[in-house]
């Protein structure tokens, strides 16, 4: 009964792939999110959805392109990966993007080598 | 734009104990909402409690409350009876509201819980 969850947990991987992270919550929220959290534990905001629309989009290189299927699922891909995308990614989701509660996922880790 | 400010970086307490955590913002708009999180080394976030500006009552979870003092822009997190599975990362956030939903997080402050 997990109510967001992200696959995979952790993520190694080369410099100049491409990788994705899965995100899905069964809570029925409208509005769902990607944070970034680096190695200094500081966590910033990189994308909002609504109802499959973006919302947010941050100053985020373009290499990082999230895709929602529907509104249970926001999935982040990223292209060409670099050393500096190393770091915990945070899915959340809240009921609507007026000022409801966010509730995160466990995180992915990822590494690139 | 807004900012979050927490000024400890490390705090530690002793079990039983009560401690409490600061964090000032800085806003220009009235209508608001503030979050603390815990981030245990599981890393999942955890929402602890939530405080709506136009609320004057402190919002208060069991053993978790806040002092809310918005004319300051404070919003200080008081532990009571503090337990070892309470040591983890506390992070202060500010959520204006109807614009967007973007949380704005503090730098955190790590607790250590000691027996």
């Amino acid at each position: 009964d997990t109510a967001v969850s992200q696959t995979p947990k952790y993520l190694v991987t080369q410099m100049g792939n491409d990788k994705s992270i899965k995100c899905e919550q069964n809570l029925g929220h409208d509005t769902m999110y990607w944070y970034k959290q680096d190695s200094k534990k500081f966590l910033k905001i990189m994308f909002s959805y609504n109802n499959k629309e973006l919302i947010i989009n941050e100053t985020v290189p373009n290499r990082f392109s999230p895709k929602s299927p529907d509104k249970a699922h926001l999935n982040l891909h990223i292209n060409s990966l670099e050393l500096g995308d190393s770091a915990v990614y945070f899915c959340a989701s809240s009921q609507d993007p007026s000022g409801e509660t966010q509730y995160f996922g466990p995180g992915t880790r990822l590494l690139v080598l | 734009a807004q900012t979050v400010t927490q000024s400890q970086p490390e705090m530690s307490v002793q079990e039983a104990e009560t401690v409490t955590l600061s964090c000032t913002y800085d806003t220009s708009e009235s209508n608001y909402y503030l979050f603390w999180y815990k981030q245990p080394p599981s890393r999942q976030m955890i929402l602890v409690i939530r405080q709506e500006a136009y609320k004057q009552q402190n919002a208060t979870e069991n053993r978790f409350s806040v002092n809310f003092q918005k004319a300051a822009k404070s919003f200080s997190l008081k532990i009571s009876d503090s337990q070892l599975g309470d040591t983890a990362m506390y992070f202060c956030a500010f959520l204006l509201h109807n614009a967007g939903n973007m949380l704005t997080f503090g730098g955190g402050t790590r607790l250590m819980v000691k027996p």
